[in-house]
């Protein structure tokens, strides 16, 4: 069982607004920045966003990150096929001393 | 351009151990702050271990006593030591740059370990 909770799922049709929400604790997304990665099928991950909505370059701005407490969320506008693909949210846990995830929410494009 | 080339991976029996390598090039590696993370077939991802640049470790409560993570900076190598492997253990282990400040920003390809009778 994850420490961080996921939405299983989540889909769209091309061109909509797509949120997925990241629910922690105080110890791990109310004290520390939250990232979140995106894996499409059979690849390795790939840092996508943080909860500052700071993006590594080549990651498009239709995706942003924020944080309100101790939940975070990952935004897509603008949905596109090519975003089909399992997305994950991680952060430091400061009572754990350790990095906690979410399962993993699977974005279907319809 | 920065790369990061896990091997190691292998089919291991229940008790057994395994030692993963991760080649780094292309940025300076004894900088970086080195993680394992691993993901069993049709699971999430998981934290496993963790090194920091003055060779401090952290370690998951579910490998704790059994993996070791460990750097050769001179080689710009990552390691985990596995020991006392249990079929729980079987998943496709990923080494990644990265620190809780920035994410982890660079990830290798995965390497399968197998734990199975």
């Amino acid at each position: 069982q994850s420490v961080l909770t996921q939405p299983p799922s989540a889909s769209g049709t091309p061109g909509q607004r797509v949120t997925i929400s990241c629910s922690g604790s105080t110890s791990n997304i109310g004290s520390n920045t939250v990232f979140w990665y995106q894996q499409l099928p059979g690849t390795a991950p790939k840092l996508l966003v943080s909860s500052t909505n700071q993006r590594p370059s080549g990651v498009p701005d239709r995706f942003s990150g924020s944080k309100s407490g101790t939940s975070a969320s990952l935004a897509i506008s603008g949905l596109q096929s090519e975003d089909e693909a399992d997305y994950s949210c991680a952060a430091w846990d400061d009572s754990l001393n350790g990095y906690v995830f979410g399962a993993g929410t699977k974005v279907t494009v319809l | 351009e920065v790369q990061l080339l896990e091997s190691g991976g292998d089919l291991v029996q229940p008790g057994g151990s395994l030692r993963l390598s991760c080649a780094a090039s292309g940025f300076t590696f004894s900088s970086y702050v080195m993680s394992w993370v691993r993901q069993a077939p049709g699971k999430g991802l998981e934290w496993v271990s963790l090194i920091n640049t003055a060779g401090g470790t952290l370690h998951a409560g579910s490998v704790r006593g059994r993996f070791t993570i460990s750097r050769d900076n001179s080689k710009n190598t990552l390691f985990l030591q596995m020991n006392s492997l249990t079929d729980e253990d079987t998943a496709v282990y990923y080494c990644v740059r990265g620190d809780k400040r920035a994410g982890w920003n660079s990830w290798g390809q995965g390497t399968l370990v197998t734990v199975s009778s």
